[in-house]
Order: C-alpha cells, then sequence, then structure tokens
C-alpha cells in the first residue's frame, strides 16, 4: 500500500528557504503516469496546488508560486523534495505530498486524470521571525 | 486558470438523509473531475475520479455525476463519518495547471 510522509522544518524565518521533503513507500517514484505533488493548505482555508515533478524530471509549477520554487527526485531514496524560496508569512500552510496518477497522451491532447493519493498527515510550515 | 465553484458552501444534514453538493467549473474539464473527503485533522481522501468512478475502498453511497462544466457528489445515507469537507478538483490541461474548489462541509443539523 502506498504510503507518503512529509517532512520540514516546522519553522522558517521570512526570506529563507524552505525544504521540504516527500519519503514514498509502497510504490516506486519511477512509475510511469505517476506525478508526484505538493499541495498546500492554509490553516482554515482550502486547497492550493503547488506543483509536481515526474520520473523522467519534468516539472510542472502553479503559476502564482513558479519564480519561487524547485522540485527534485531522488531516486535512489525514492523521495521527492520541494523548496520554496523568499517565503512569507502567506507562505505558513500545512503541506502535503501525493501521488496525482495521471495519463497523458497525444502530447497533451488526451488527459485522464486518476485523481491523488494524499500522504499522511502533512507537515506544518509556519513563517515567522 | 479554470476556477471551481462549489456550493453551498455549508450543508446542515441530519444523518441518514441523503445530500448532493455542487461543482461548477468556468471551463470545459470533460469527465477529469475529481472529488475529495477531508475530515479534520485529517489528509483528503480521494472519493471519486473521472466524474464518476469510485475511488478503491470508497463506499457505495457515494455517486458522482456530470460532464463538462457542471458536476454533483450526492451521499446517501449520511454516516456519522461522512460530515466533512468535500472539495472537487479539476485537471483537463496540460501542461497541468490543477485548481481545486472552495469546498462544502457537510455538518450535522
Amino acid at each position: 500500500q502506498l504510503q507518503l510522509q512529509a517532512s520540514g522544518p516546522g519553522l522558517v524565518k521570512p526570506a529563507q528557504t524552505l525544504s521540504l521533503t516527500c519519503v514514498v513507500s509502497g510504490g516506486s517514484i519511477t512509475n510511469a503516469g505517476d506525478y508526484w505533488t505538493w499541495i498546500r493548505q492554509h490553516p482554515g482555508k482550502g486547497l492550493e496546488w503547488i506543483g509536481c515533478i515526474y520520473y523522467s524530471g519534468s516539472t510542472y509549477y502553479s503559476p502564482s508560486l513558479e519564480s519561487r520554487i524547485t522540485m527534485s527526485l531522488d531516486t535512489s531514496n525514492n523521495q521527492f523534495s520541494l523548496k520554496l524560496t523568499s517565503v512569507t508569512a502567506a507562505d505558513t500552510a500545512l503541506y502535503y505530498c501525493a501521488r496525482h496518477r495521471v495519463i497523458v497522451a497525444a502530447l497533451g491532447g488526451y488527459i485522464y486524470d486518476y485523481g491523488m493519493d494524499v500522504g499522511g498527515q502533512g507537515t506544518s510550515v509556519t513563517v515567522s521571525s | 486558470e479554470i476556477v471551481m465553484t462549489q456550493s453551498p458552501a455549508t450543508l446542515s444534514v441530519s444523518p441518514g438523509e441523503s445530500v448532493t453538493l455542487s461543482c461548477r467549473a468556468s471551463g470545459n474539464v470533460g469527465t477529469n473531475l475529481a472529488w475529495y473527503q477531508q475530515r479534520p485533522g485529517q489528509a483528503p481522501r480521494l472519493l471519486i475520479y473521472g466524474a464518476s468512478t469510485r475511488a478503491t475502498g470508497v463506499a457505495g453511497r457515494f455517486t458522482g455525476g456530470g460532464s463538462g462544466t457542471e458536476f454533483t457528489l450526492t451521499i446517501s445515507s449520511l454516516q456519522s463519518e461522512d460530515f466533512a469537507v468535500y472539495y472537487c478538483q479539476q485537471c483537463n490541461q496540460w501542461p497541468p495547471r490543477l485548481t481545486f474548489g472552495g469546498g462544502t462541509k457537510v455538518e450535522i443539523k
């Protein structure tokens, strides 16, 4: 059974870089069709897609965050990571990692979305000095 | 960006009743629409994908429907564990520009 566990520093100072890691067990991050995803949830609010990375190394980021995001894969440890630079209080949130299974064909002309399996309890991040 | 709008924001329901939640997309998403359930203190859980296909292990009382821009999630005979927040999500573009609805909270009347 797939399990994902996100971890991070908990507290980050404004203007610093937030680094999060998601360890995947019960499945390989090199599976075709699986996009390794970060979403976040501001306190008391809804869900926001941050972006995803494919085993090929291709990355796809939210337009509102892409200037500050870097995602990477560590296939030897079956984990993936998120770096978010220049954080502010607006980045205070609960961060979840997920597997998003999507079939994409015909250069994106055909898409079938199987939805996301979201991992664990997430990791809480507070941006404060 | 496709905007997902859910209504109502809150539904007050008694156990055993049935409810229908709505999700509207600002553009055509075909059937690339998923529903998630989030209980307090828990991660979102996938209920429905492809607008109407139940995810593994999801009870038959959850039924998704719709296509294009209008979608519904019906929960029949609400159980205590069904009182939660429900989100819809679309992914019908590539490169992906995945978006969620704002959620509908189903609370006990």
